[in-house]
C-alpha cells in the first residue's frame, strides 16, 4: 500500500523565522510529488516535483525531491501570518489498468504568530 | 481562465433526498476527479474521469454517482445518503491524466460543504 508521511503534523512558529516541512513516501511506479496550501477550503497547488535535486522556486517558497532517499522538503523563508495554513504533500503514482492516483499526507498544520 | 468552480457551496439534505453537486472547468482540461474530505483529514479520491470517460472508481457506495456530460463539467448525484457522508467535496480538473512519461498537476475547487441530516 502507498504511503506518504509528513512530519511535523504541526508547528507553530514566529513571522519572521524559516521553517523546513517534511514528506516522505513509500509507494511503486513513483511519477510525481506535489505540495499544496490549504486554508479553510480547498488546496491551493504550490509544486510539482518529478526530478531529484532540483529545487523549485516560488518567492519564499522552495521545494526539492530527492528520489533516492524517498523525500521531499518545503521551505519557507521570513513567514508571515498569512502562510498559516495546512501544507499537504500528494504522491502521484501508477496504481495499474492505465490509471494513477494521488495519495495525500495528513498534512503539516503551519500557524505563524505575530 | 484557470479556475475551477463548484456550485453549490453549501447543502444540507436529509437522508431521503436526491440532490447533485457540479463542477465547471474552461481550462481545457481532459480529467477532472471528486474527492471527498473530512475534517482534519487529507482528501480523499473518490472518482476520476479521463477525457469523459470513468477511469477510476475507488470503491464508493452506489449512493454516489458521477456524471460528465461534456469535458468541462462534472457531476455528482446524491440519493438517499447517510450522516456519516458530511464531508466537503472537492473537484479537481487537470490537463490530462498522468500517463507513463507525463505527470500533471490537478487544480482543486472551492469546494461543497455537505451536511446530511
Amino acid at each position: 500500500e502507498d504511503k506518504v508521511v509528513q512530519s511535523p503534523l504541526s508547528l507553530v512558529v514566529h513571522e519572521g523565522d524559516t521553517v523546513t516541512l517534511n514528506c516522505s513516501y513509500e509507494v511503486t511506479n513513483f511519477r510525481s510529488l506535489l505540495w499544496y496550501k490549504q486554508e479553510k477550503k480547498a488546496p491551493t497547488f504550490l509544486f510539482m516535483l518529478t526530478s531529484s535535486g532540483i529545487e523549485k522556486k516560488s518567492g519564499r517558497l522552495s521545494s526539492i525531491l530527492d528520489k533516492k532517499e524517498l523525500f521531499s522538503i518545503l521551505n519557507i523563508t521570513a513567514t508571515q501570518t498569512g502562510d498559516s495554513a495546512v501544507y499537504l504533500c500528494a504522491v502521484q503514482a501508477y496504481s495499474g489498468a492505465g490509471s494513477y492516483q494521488l495519495t495525500f499526507g495528513k498534512g503539516t498544520k503551519l500557524s505563524v504568530i505575530p | 481562465d484557470t479556475e475551477v468552480t463548484q456550485t453549490p457551496k453549501h447543502l444540507v439534505m436529509g437522508m431521503t433526498n436526491k440532490k447533485s453537486l457540479k463542477c465547471e472547468q474552461h481550462m481545457g482540461h481532459r480529467a477532472m476527479y471528486w474527492y471527498k474530505q473530512k475534517a482534519k483529514k487529507p482528501p480523499e479520491l473518490m472518482f476520476v474521469y479521463s477525457y469523459e470517460k470513468l477511469s477510476i472508481n475507488e470503491s464508493v457506495p452506489s449512493r454516489f454517482s458521477p456524471e460528465c456530460p461534456n469535458s468541462s463539467l462534472l457531476n455528482l448525484h446524491l440519493h438517499a445518503l447517510q450522516p456519516e457522508d458530511s464531508a466537503l467535496y472537492l473537484c479537481a480538473s487537470s490537463q490530462g491524466e498522468a500517463a507513463h512519461f507525463t505527470s500533471y498537476e490537478q487544480y482543486f475547487g472551492p469546494g461543497t460543504r455537505l451536511t446530511v441530516t
